[in-house]
């Protein structure tokens, strides 16, 4: 069964500093991973899909990789800022299940 | 539309009530996801719609649940005799063809049971 782990849970940090958050599967059988912003109370921004058969994606200050062959990816946030504060989720698109499978996400507040 | 569009965005409901909560997915999209996201968690699967047809229901917590998409457009989730537990923010989301396309979610429904 396919599991999603990131890490860390919860990150402060303050604005200017670049900063990664992990992403970690189970089951590197996967179409493609996605990286969700969700601010509070409200639904998810997708930020930026990787298909299995790429390495990373770029947008902006953002920039995601995957290693399918060992279940990571991370997102990388070049010169935070406080806007940049909300919960990021990944989600792998399982290939055995055909489902989108979401980790806990990781809550970040970037402070002034 | 140009996103996608749920409504309510808030019910608050008495236990033992039963809730309808609307999806109107982008314009376009063959597909049709839910999901339940309980405090501070990631979303859980719930169902899955290609056009008018139910392809997964496997997510549904009960037969309490019930999801349906008549038309190949918009979709209803509706509880039955909500309980306690089925407080959640219910999300829903869509894509041009499955998981192997990017799925884009709506604002959510939060639903607190009283």
């Amino acid at each position: 069964k396919q599991e999603v782990t990131q890490i860390p849970a919860a990150l402060s940090v303050p604005e200017g500093e670049n900063l990664v958050l992990n992403c970690s599967f189970t089951d590197s059988a996967i179409y493609n991973l996605q990286w969700f912003r969700q601010d509070p109370g409200k639904g998810l921004t997708s930020l930026l899909l990787i298909q299995s058969s790429q390495r990373e994606q770029t947008s902006g200050r953002l920039n995601a990789s995957l290693d399918k062959s060992s279940g990571r990816s991370t997102l990388y946030i070049a010169a935070s800022q406080p806007g940049d504060s909300a919960t990021y989720l990944c989600a792998v698109a399982d290939y055995n299940t055909d489902k989108l499978i979401f980790g806990t996400g990781t809550r970040l507040q970037v402070f002034p | 539309g140009a996103g996608v569009s749920q409504s309510p965005r808030y019910k608050v409901a008495k236990r033992g009530q039963d809730v309808a909560l609307r999806c109107d997915p982008i314009s376009g999209h063959v597909s049709l996801f839910w999901y339940q996201q309980a405090l501070g968690q990631g979303p859980e699967f719930l169902t899955y719609f290609q056009n008018e047809a139910q392809l997964d229901k496997s997510g549904l917590p009960s037969d309490r649940f019930f999801a349906e998409r008549p038309e190949g457009s918009v979709s209803t989730l509706k509880i039955q005799r909500t309980q306690q537990e089925d407080s959640a923010v219910y999300l829903c989301a869509s894509s041009l063809r499955g998981v192997r396309t990017e799925a884009f979610f709506g604002q959510g429904t939060r639903l607190t049971v009283v």
